[in-house]
Formats: C-alpha cells, sequence, structure tokens
C-alpha cells in the first residue's frame, strides 16, 4: 500500500519547457488536491478535483492545468515554466466525507532556471 | 473559512507536554479545527480534528473551548521527532474540503 506517490521528486527545468507531475493513489479517496509551498512560506492550493473528470480552481491557478482522468491520477501541468514556479509541489488526497484528514505525497522539488 | 492565529514559535523541553493554542475567533457553526505538521521539508501530517467536544488519538489531543472561538494541541510528551511545523486548519467540510494553511506555529522540543 503506496499511498500518495508523486514523480519526479526533482526537476530541473528551463524558461519556457513544459512538465507534467504526477500524483497517483491507492486509497480510492474522491477528493485529490495540488498544493506549493513556497520557502518559509505555508501550502497554496493551486487545483483540485471532487472526482474523476472533474477540476477546479484553487488559490493560485495561473500558470498550471490539471487533469483527472483517472480516479487514481491527479496530473499537474505547467506549459510554459517561468522562474516564479520554482517550488515544492504537494499533492494531496482525501475521502469524500469528514471523517479523516488529508494524506501527503512527499514532494516534488522543481527548479526553474 | 474562518482564518487562524497562531504563535509563530514555540520551545519545549523532551518529555513534557507541547500545548500549541490556535485562535479562530470568526469561526461558524459547521467549521472544523484540523491540525496538521510538516517535519522539516515532507509533505504534511494530519494529526487531529474536532468540531465541539474535545478529541484524543494516539498521536495528540485537541482542546476546544465551549465558545468554539480558541483551541490547544497538546502533544503529551514530546520528543525530539516532534519538532516541526503545526498548522491550525478551519474548514467546512462541505467545501470540497479545501483546506487553507497559514504560517503556522514551529515547535522545536529541546532534549
Amino acid at each position: 500500500n503506496a499511498g500518495v506517490t508523486q514523480t519526479p521528486k526533482f526537476r530541473v527545468l528551463k524558461t519556457g519547457q513544459s512538465m507534467t507531475l504526477l500524483c497517483a493513489q491507492d486509497m480510492n479517496h474522491e477528493y485529490m488536491y495540488w498544493y506549493r509551498q513556497d520557502p518559509g512560506m505555508g501550502l497554496r492550493l493551486i487545483h483540485y478535483s471532487v472526482g474523476e473528470g472533474t477540476t477546479a480552481k484553487g488559490e493560485v491557478p495561473d500558470g498550471y492545468n490539471v487533469s483527472r482522468l483517472k480516479k487514481q491520477n491527479f496530473l499537474l501541468g505547467l506549459e510554459s515554466a517561468a522562474p516564479s514556479q520554482t517550488s515544492v509541489y504537494f499533492c494531496a488526497t482525501a475521502r469524500g466525507d469528514r471523517l479523516y484528514g488529508y494524506t501527503f505525497g512527499s514532494g516534488t522539488r522543481l527548479t526553474v532556471v | 473559512d474562518a482564518k487562524t492565529t497562531q504563535p509563530p514559535s514555540m520551545d519545549c523541553a523532551e518529555g513534557r507536554a507541547a500545548n500549541l493554542p490556535c485562535n479562530h475567533s470568526t469561526i461558524s457553526g459547521n467549521e472544523y479545527v484540523y491540525w496538521y505538521r510538516q517535519i522539516h521539508s515532507q509533505g504534511p501530517q494530519y494529526i487531529i480534528h474536532g468540531l465541539k467536544n474535545n478529541e484524543t488519538n494516539e498521536m495528540a489531543s485537541l482542546i476546544i473551548t465551549e465558545d468554539r472561538k480558541s483551541s490547544t494541541l497538546i502533544l503529551p510528551h514530546a520528543t525530539l521527532r516532534d519538532t516541526a511545523v503545526y498548522y491550525c486548519i478551519v474548514s467546512n467540510p462541505g467545501s470540497a474540503r479545501q483546506l487553507t494553511f497559514g504560517s503556522g506555529t514551529q515547535l522545536t522540543v529541546l532534549p
């Protein structure tokens, strides 16, 4: 039982390049989230999904796109990376009820040069 | 979602209880109080949550005041491994369960 797996763990991009971050979960959770965390700051919500085929914008969605074609996977895309997107990205999942908290992945450290 | 106020940092001696306060004076009736912690650069870890009543699990206890305007997370016997940033979050579970993380409290457990 792996829980929440983020791929890749580290990546360096050049400005203007594109990439996709993958979040995979094996807990059958309905809800999935992408957060970013800049140095010394709390997490900020980028996009989230309440079920397969659905996505919604969070607090800081600009410059990112997401897709949830399968229940177990939530993809975060950067079409044209910018240095301001240098951050640690965390994926989280949650059941559809209020009885449990989020389960987070271990993060993807992205540097855009 | 209601905002929360936490002290930026606290110290605690190893083996003693760590009491982390959180103010959420604008909390509404259907909002829960959640606590998470983040150890160094790892993903945050869920600790506990509650609505009105005090809650306890294997990790911690959550004490919510009767007016629900503040709460305290208690780690009964803090260890060095409890050194982390602790986040108090207030959220309506119906709002797609979105959680808004503030800056939290840096708890340092001292040997």
